[in-house]
């Protein structure tokens, strides 16, 4: 079925660093959604992506859709300890049907 | 408030019982998905319902079932045919399939012993 790569699988940074996480798809994306997981805790939705081109920011955080609509970028400016955690691409679609999650990118941060 | 509740945090059973773990939303939503997520890995389907009374497998249902006979509630119980059924599931809801954000319950940690 349809799947999303995501790269880094991990990400080491100082405190301070930009951080910057892809999903790739081979496919054209109807949407895009990137969710945030906390260690320990449950994925809260960050963004969804929709036309092609997109850019997004919230704060620090930079959203980008393709002009193809295969592949999303977050890039995080200035990484904060609180930014720690894991950042999922998600798509609705792949083999099930169903709201299908890129395996993630977990950023680690040190002081 | 509004949200969505997994009951309970975590959950203890024996090699060879069936559980089955609680996923209730007062959002109105009608899309309700279960995953499963396993220690520093992503988060793969294992059921999905759009609507009440419909359900359908994800990449990972077998070994699972689930049943939507109300909007609010959507159980998935872990059989005995599950061969690794420790894991950390996350229950979430979403106005519909796919176009809005999904709400995620707490999550429920599985250990099978």
């Amino acid at each position: 079925g349809q799947q999303v790569m995501q790269i880094p699988q991990y990400q080491h940074v100082q405190e301070g660093e930009d951080f910057t996480t892809y999903c790739n798809s081979s496919t054209t994306l109807s949407n895009i959604q990137w969710y945030k997981q906390r260690p320990g805790g449950h994925p809260v939705f960050l963004i969804q992506l929709v036309k092609s081109g997109e850019v997004k920011k919230q704060k620090r955080l930079t959203f980008q859709f393709g002009e193809a609509k295969k592949n999303s970028s977050l890039h995080i400016t200035a990484t904060q300890t609180t930014d720690v955690g894991t950042y999922f691409c998600t798509f609705m679609g792949g083999g099930a049907d169903g709201l299908t999650f890129g395996k993630g990118t977990h950023l680690i941060i040190q002081p | 408030d509004g949200g969505i509740t997994q009951s309970p945090k975590y959950l203890f059973r024996k090699e060879g019982q069936n559980v089955t773990l609680s996923c209730e939303q007062n959002l109105n939503h009608d899309a309700m998905y279960w995953y499963r997520q396993d220690p520093g890995q992503g988060l793969r389907l294992i059921y999905y319902s759009q609507i009440v009374n419909d359900f359908q497998k994800g990449d990972i249902a077998e070994g699972y079932s689930v049943s939507r006979e109300k909007k609010e509630s959507f159980p998935l119980t872990v059989t005995s045919a599950q061969k690794n059924p420790t894991a950390f599931y996350l229950c979430a809801s979403s106005l519909d399939r796919g176009n809005t954000e999904a709400f995620f319950g707490q999550g429920t940690r599985l250990t099978v012993v």
